[in-house]
């Protein structure tokens, strides 16, 4: 069965201290891992999408990396306004000939960066 | 409108009633999903559209039915609902091409809440 593993479950940093999160996964078969941004009330925002080990993506203070087994999102001097949910998911093969994105979610890291 | 939109942002209900919620993207996406958020609980997805045919059903009880008429439109007809089924439905799309992967963008989502 496909897992998705996020940690910590919530994270709380001061303005400028710098962290990482965590996304571990099992699948079979791995067509892409994302990461998504969410803020209270909204839909997940698309920030980055990973497709094979070693590759790594950049956005600002956000940088994604993705190993065989796990994929980390570091926050480099974070400010308040970085706080915010962040979702972990996983691409999986679709069912049968249609492609289709099915999408396995962690939990997600409620990160909270105080001033 | 750009992006993702729905309809309605909040939505409160009895049991006993009937209502829809609205998916619409403007992206030219070809592939339209429903997915469930529950507090303290990974985004579920519910269904999926790919080229206006359903071709995922995560085993979602039948008070709970999707209809695709074009590829622009999603809509969700809720009857019958329990008060567990309280949660965010968030719709997503994206675009499908053979040997891409592509990421999936989000609506703001519905609040539902069943009484």
């Amino acid at each position: 069965e496909d897992q998705v593993t996020q940690s910590p479950e919530a994270l709380r940093l001061q303005e400028g201290e710098s962290s990482s999160l965590n996304c571990s996964y099992t699948v079979s078969g791995l067509r892409g891992l994302f990461w998504y941004r969410q803020d209270p009330g909204k839909g997940p925002e698309f920030l980055f999408t990973l497709y094979s080990a070693g590759e790594e993506k950049e956005k600002e203070r956000l940088k994604a990396t993705l190993t065989k087994k796990e994929s980390f999102l570091h926050i480099t001097a974070p400010k308040p306004e970085d706080s915010a949910t962040y979702l972990c998911a996983v691409r999986v093969p679709s069912a049968g000939g249609t492609s289709y994105g099915k999408l396995t979610f962690g939990q997600g890291t409620i990160l909270t960066v105080h001033p | 409108e750009t992006g993702v939109t729905q309809t309605p942002r909040h939505l409160v209900m009895g049991m006993t009633n009937k209502k829809s919620l609205k998916c619409e993207q403007h992206l030219g996406h070809n592939a339209m999903y429903w997915y469930k958020q529950s507090a303290k609980k990974p985004l579920e997805l519910m269904f999926v559209y790919s080229l206006e045919e359903r071709v995922e059903n995560n085993s979602v009880p039948s008070r709970f039915s999707p209809e695709c008429p074009n590829s622009s439109h999603l809509f969700l007809h809720l009857h019958t609902l329990q008060p567990e089924d309280s949660a965010l439905y968030l719709c997503a799309s994206s675009q499908e091409d053979s040997g891409a992967y592509n990421e999936q963008f989000f609506g703001p989502g519905t609040r539902l809440t069943v009484l």
